[in-house]
């Protein structure tokens, strides 16, 4: 079952920052982080895996809370290089594919 | 980590034939997934290949269209059938070795005309 994604678009000015919710309707063994440009692949962020536990890098970081199955991702000072499209994935297992989000196009702006 | 070697990066065909995309990984894993992607969506699962048996495929894919090959643990293949230009999408394969991040191949780009 695909999760929900929050907001759908989100325009910032450098510096600024902005969440990004990801939330699911099932147990979930890990929530994935992913960015995406325009014309490239999908790049990972970072991963949460079920334990409820938070982690950063550098100005991005990311929180699970496995009791209500949601994750959200957190962009702190934003940088004009932040821009792209944002997705959680979702797995269910650890054995099983992603299921991705809708996405949440981000535009920062200088 | 791996590298995911996907070809080809872009094709215009004509509707009612096939295409056939290449994924070659650069490490032995044990699943690999493709999925679609339509413009400004997001990432739809076609099915898991595995190899030694029958891919897996997802609600609304069926092999007939889109049969899918997984010969060693290196490479698979995922054959687009009888085209329509609904069928105009990116294309990608991706692996998640050690169950940490997943991986993607660049891509393939489809225009059906």
């Amino acid at each position: 079952q695909q999760p929900v994604q929050s907001p759908q678009a989100v325009i910032l000015r450098e510096g600024e920052d902005a969440v990004i919710n990801c939330s699911s309707s099932k147990a979930l063994y890990s929530v994935h982080w992913y960015r995406q440009k325009h014309g490239e692949a999908p790049v990972f962020l970072m991963i949460l895996l079920k334990g409820g536990e938070q982690k950063g890098h550098e100005k991005i970081s990311a929180s699970f809370n496995e009791k209500k199955q949601q994750s959200s991702l957190y962009l702190t000072a934003s940088q004009l290089s932040y821009s792209g499209t944002y997705f959680c994935g979702t797995d269910a297992s650890g054995n099983t594919p992603l299921v991705f989000g809708k996405g949440t196009r981000l535009s920062v702006i200088a | 980590s791996a590298v995911i070697s996907q070809k080809p990066s872009r094709d215009i065909c004509q509707r009612g034939t096939s295409l056939t995309i290449q994924c070659q990984v650069d490490s032995q894993v044990t699943m690999m997934f493709w999925y679609r992607q339509q413009p400004g969506q997001s990432l739809t699962l076609i099915a898991t290949a595995n190899q030694g048996s029958e891919a897996t495929y997802e609600s609304g894919f069926v092999i007939d269209k889109f049969p899918i090959s997984r010969p060693n643990l290196t490479f698979s293949t995922l054959t687009v059938s009888n085209m329509s230009p609904e069928d105009s999408s990116i294309y990608l394969c991706s692996v998640i070795p050690g169950a940490t991040e997943a991986f993607f191949g660049q891509g393939t780009r489809l225009t059906v005309v």
